[in-house]
């Protein structure tokens, strides 16, 4: 499974756009990229997944260059609501049963 | 849906007790994982089955540590003897497809052990 790094914990205020950025230097061809939310005293929630250029729901948007070498998830207008901890994962869901190894994740703070 | 559930949602012991957790998947949902979260090691997989049948057992610190899914429709997790370091929340997650990635996680279950 290949190893992620995402910064440790961001600010940010009501109404702004977020973006927090994944490196993922070593994914391999059939990795897929996904990024989980998790509020305090909650288990994680999915929120979005990816293999390549650009996805978007009803809550995110990722982002994922043509080397995959990193993603962005992107937050639009976010609300005090959305602090929580958000974890970026990589993996072969074919291959490793959908197994999934997090990291330390990053700690968003949204403030009035 | 019901979601996953997890019981109990909080358990106290006494060290050297034997600690059973427990977990209801998703119905039609056939992988189940075990998951372990504590401040200084953050989320830990500990296990998961696939239809049934554990597949990954890596993660299970020691072999104090048991889990069985006797059923599609349920699983436990078991410690004994229970020591304070296995004070954590243990969460429980189940999907639907070998290859997804979209786990439903549970409540938890918050364990003391003193």
């Amino acid at each position: 499974l290949a190893k992620t790094t995402q910064p440790i914990s961001m600010d940010s205020y009501e109404g702004q756009e977020v973006n927090i950025t994944c490196s993922h230097n070593n994914i391999a061809t059939n990795d897929y990229i996904t990024w989980y939310q998790q509020f305090p005293s909650q288990g994680p929630r999915f929120i979005i997944q990816g293999y390549k250029t650009k996805v978007t729901n009803e809550v995110a948007s990722l982002f994922i260059p043509a080397d995959r070498k990193s993603s962005t998830l992107s937050l639009p207008r976010v609300s005090l609501s959305d602090t929580a901890v958000y974890y970026c994962l990589v993996g072969d869901g074919y291959n490793q049963g959908g197994k999934l190894i997090f990291g330390q994740g990053t700690e968003l703070s949204v403030k009035p | 849906d019901a979601g996953v559930i997890q019981s109990p949602r909080h358990e106290v012991t006494e060290m050297g007790q034997e600690v059973t957790l427990r977990c209801k998947p998703i119905s039609g949902h056939n992988s189940l994982f075990w998951y372990r979260q504590t401040m200084m090691r953050g989320l830990e997989l500990l296990i998961y089955f696939n239809n049934n049948v554990p597949i990954d057992d890596s993660g299970m610190p020691e072999d104090r540590f048991s889990a069985k899914m006797p059923n599609a429709s349920f699983s436990t997790l078991k410690i004994q003897p229970s020591e304070p370091r296995d004070s954590a929340v243990y969460f429980c997650a189940s999907k639907k497809g070998q290859s997804s990635y979209e786990q439903y996680f549970g409540p938890g279950t918050r364990l003391t052990v003193t």
